[in-house]
């Protein structure tokens, strides 16, 4: 049982917006950085944003991140058959002085 | 450009222990630290523990406080991490992870090894 929650799925039709969502608590996202991973099929995650809203060099700016209280979202604005992948958070939680992750959201593009 | 390179698969017995090697290279070793993080067959990501290159210092996660050792050496600029009395639940594929982190895990893994798979089987 993850200490964060992410829907286990979203779809869209390329060229949409898909919003994925991350909710934690205060001992987590409440008080630290979420981070975003993406999981490509048989490859290993690969970061997409840091510090709830950075883009490392190279990540396209359909990809965007936010953070209000104790939730976190990803979009992907213009999907693209490519962003079919799993998608994680992760943050620091204080009580278990250790990085969580979420249970992962698959996309798929329609 | 950085790159992490890890060791071959391995099958272990249950009780056993099993030690997986992160190579490095690419970047100066002892600036970042190396998260672990392992997934199990269809299963999410689990954050395993971080180890400082530049000291040694590490953090465990709590599940697995006591099982599980994550050493570096500095001279082949390689990370190790050794699990001890392995069970079915410890079936999965491990990654090593660089995080800028040298006093605390930041848990901004930006380069990532392909991955090793342990299987625990009798």
């Amino acid at each position: 049982q993850s200490v964060l929650t992410q829907a286990p799925s979203a779809s869209g039709t390329p060229g949409q917006r898909v919003t994925i969502s991350c909710s934690g608590s205060s001992s987590n996202i409440g008080s630290n950085y979420v981070y975003w991973y993406q999981q490509l099929p048989g490859t290993a995650p690969k970061l997409l944003i840091y510090r709830n809203n950075q883009r490392p060099s190279g990540v396209p700016d359909r990809f965007s991140g936010s953070k209000s209280g104790t939730s976190a979202s990803l979009a992907i604005s213009g999907l693209r058959s490519e962003d079919e992948a799993d998608y994680y958070c992760a943050a620091w939680d204080d009580s278990l002085s250790a990085c969580v992750f979420g249970p992962g959201t698959k996309v798929t593009v329609l | 450009q950085a790159q992490l390179v890890q060791s071959g698969a391995e099958v272990k017995k249950p009780g056993a222990s099993v030690k997986v090697s992160c190579k490095t290279s690419g970047y100066t070793f002892i600036n970042y630290g190396i998260s672990w993080v392992r997934q199990a067959p269809g299963q999410g990501l689990e954050w395993m523990g971080w180890i400082s290159a530049y000291n040694g210092d590490t953090y465990y996660a709590q599940n697995l406080q006591g099982r599980v050792t994550m050493t570096t050496d500095t001279s082949t600029t390689t990370a190790y991490m050794e699990l001890r009395s392995l069970t079915s639940d410890d079936t999965a594929l491990y990654y090593c992870a660089r995080d800028p982190g040298v006093t605390g895990s930041t848990y901004h893994m930006d380069v990532w090894g392909k991955g090793t798979t342990v299987i625990v089987s009798s």
